[in-house]
């Protein structure tokens, strides 16, 4: 059984341009959450979503960051006119909805150049 | 408003030695789990032990056990029979459980750089 996957796993971006990131979950999970991790920090919760429905968005900036999580296909997080204090390692995780864990992916370091 | 808290500084320990990592939290919640997580160079995150709020006894994974104390709203992580392998930044963690069971945010301490030392 495939773990937590995200692509790309490193993205370059120049200002104002838009970044896309993905994440699949486990087989069999419905529940996903993004994280967002700056340099010598820890997580920060950004949004939880279930299929075609997002549950708690409030970790998100209220402007250009987007998440959907559609019936088919792996969850997105956009954002958009990125800034250079976009640049961060952003971490999705999954859970089956009963049990202890969220399961994480390896992450996608975002650079704003 | 959950808050967790990590003020060791940089924390070292001789291989083989048995070595705790500090961690206190802030929650007016009743049900909450607590958790710890790895985070080696590398970059992902390895989930390590959990522990709810009402479990008696202080969870154990292998080397790695929990130490509980629900009073003082500390959960320290012991690490016993440090390796080599356990350089890494560790990460306790916390979710409210009394609405959404396990399906609820995780709020993380800012981490602790553990090296051990051959």
């Amino acid at each position: 059984n495939a773990g937590v996957m995200q692509n790309p796993r490193h993205l370059v971006r120049r200002r104002g341009q838009e970044a896309r990131l993905r994440c699949s979950p486990m087989k069999g999970h419905s529940h996903v959450y993004w994280y967002r991790q700056l340099p010598e920090e820890g997580l920060k919760f950004m949004v939880y979503l279930q299929k075609e429905n997002i549950i708690d968005e409030s970790g998100m900036p209220k402007e250009r960051f987007s998440a959907e999580f559609p019936k088919e296909g792996p969850s997105i997080l956009r954002i958009q006119q990125v800034v250079r204090g976009d640049s961060a390692a952003y971490f999705c995780a999954s859970s089956p909805g009963q049990g202890n864990e969220q399961f994480f992916g390896p992450g996608t370091r975002l650079t704003v150049l | 408003a959950q808050k967790i808290t990590q003020t060791q500084p940089g924390m070292f320990v001789q291989e083989k030695e048995a070595v705790t990592l500090d961690c206190t939290y802030d929650t007016s919640d009743q049900s909450y789990g607590l958790f710890w997580y790895k985070q080696p160079s590398s970059g992902e995150m390895i989930f390590l032990i959990y522990q709810g709020s009402y479990d008696e006894q202080n969870a154990t994974e292998g080397r790695y056990s929990l130490n509980f104390q629900k009073a003082r709203k500390s959960a320290n992580l012991v690490i016993s029979a440090s390796q080599l392998g356990d350089s890494a930044m560790y990460f306790c963690a916390m979710r409210d459980e009394i609405y959404s069971g396990a399906n609820s945010k995780l709020t993380f301490g800012k981490g602790i750089t553990l090296s051990v030392r051959p």
